[in-house]
């Protein structure tokens, strides 16, 4: 199964509404990544947290991460409708020399 | 300039055939991947290589063979394909230090 599992699967909100999505995951990380998939197009990186940090920002993008509950989420403030796509975070395993990705969150946006 | 490009975007086939993909970076990067991404949008690792040489398999069946003939380029052959191998193949190269992955825009594989 995958590293990481996402919650919730689909979320729907209307234009300047704050999205929360969360990721949990398994074992024991390096770091936590985020990324965003536009419909039809290739993974894009937005956030990455190291494991001995707990919350960051980046513009509208707020990151925490909880290493003792295994769980990170990704908040988007005032989302715009395009913002509506796919979101996936992706753990590094110490050593593992690969990203393990989550089931990801489809957020639409309606304006 | 694209970072990583992967060719075709698209390949619609019938079983049996033997397909490939290509993928390329500009980025300097010493690591390339495959990934899988199903129907439900589930991203599966299947191969990187470091510099030419492989150093993860995820237990993908021999049918799927890498190739990296250079670190810049890492391609991906299929042989006897099965409708299962229906999916959106992903090249991505890695960015040492930060382990921030680029992705190519996907190749959309349907076999029918």
């Amino acid at each position: 199964s995958q590293q990481g599992e996402e919650d919730p699967q689909a979320l729907s909100i209307q234009e300047g509404e704050n999205a929360t999505m969360n990721c949990s995951y398994k074992t024991s990380i390096n770091n936590l990544q985020w990324y965003r998939q536009n419909s039809g197009r290739g993974l894009v990186h937005l956030i990455l947290i190291r494991s001995n940090e707990r919350e960051k920002h980046s513009g509208r993008l707020r990151v925490t991460l909880d290493t003792s509950k295994k769980s990170s989420s990704l908040l988007i403030t005032a989302s715009r409708a395009a913002d509506t796509a796919s979101y996936f975070c992706a753990t590094d395993a110490w050593n593992a020399g690969k990203s393990t990705f989550g089931d990801g969150t489809t957020l639409t946006v309606k304006p | 300039d694209t970072a990583v490009s992967q060719t075709p975007k698209y390949l619609v086939t019938q079983m049996g055939n033997d397909k490939s993909i290509k993928c390329e970076q500009n980025l300097g990067h010493d690591t390339m991947y495959w990934y899988k991404q199903d129907s439900k949008k589930f991203l599966k690792i299947m191969f990187s290589y470091n510099n030419k040489e492989l150093i993860i398999n995820e237990t993908v069946p021999n049918r799927f063979s890498p190739k990296s003939p250079d670190k810049a380029h890492l391609n991906l052959h299929i042989n006897s394909l099965e409708l299962g191998d229906s999916a959106v193949y992903f090249c991505a190269s890695i960015q040492r230090g930060t382990g921030e992955l680029f992705f190519g825009e996907g190749s959309r594989l349907t076999v029918l």
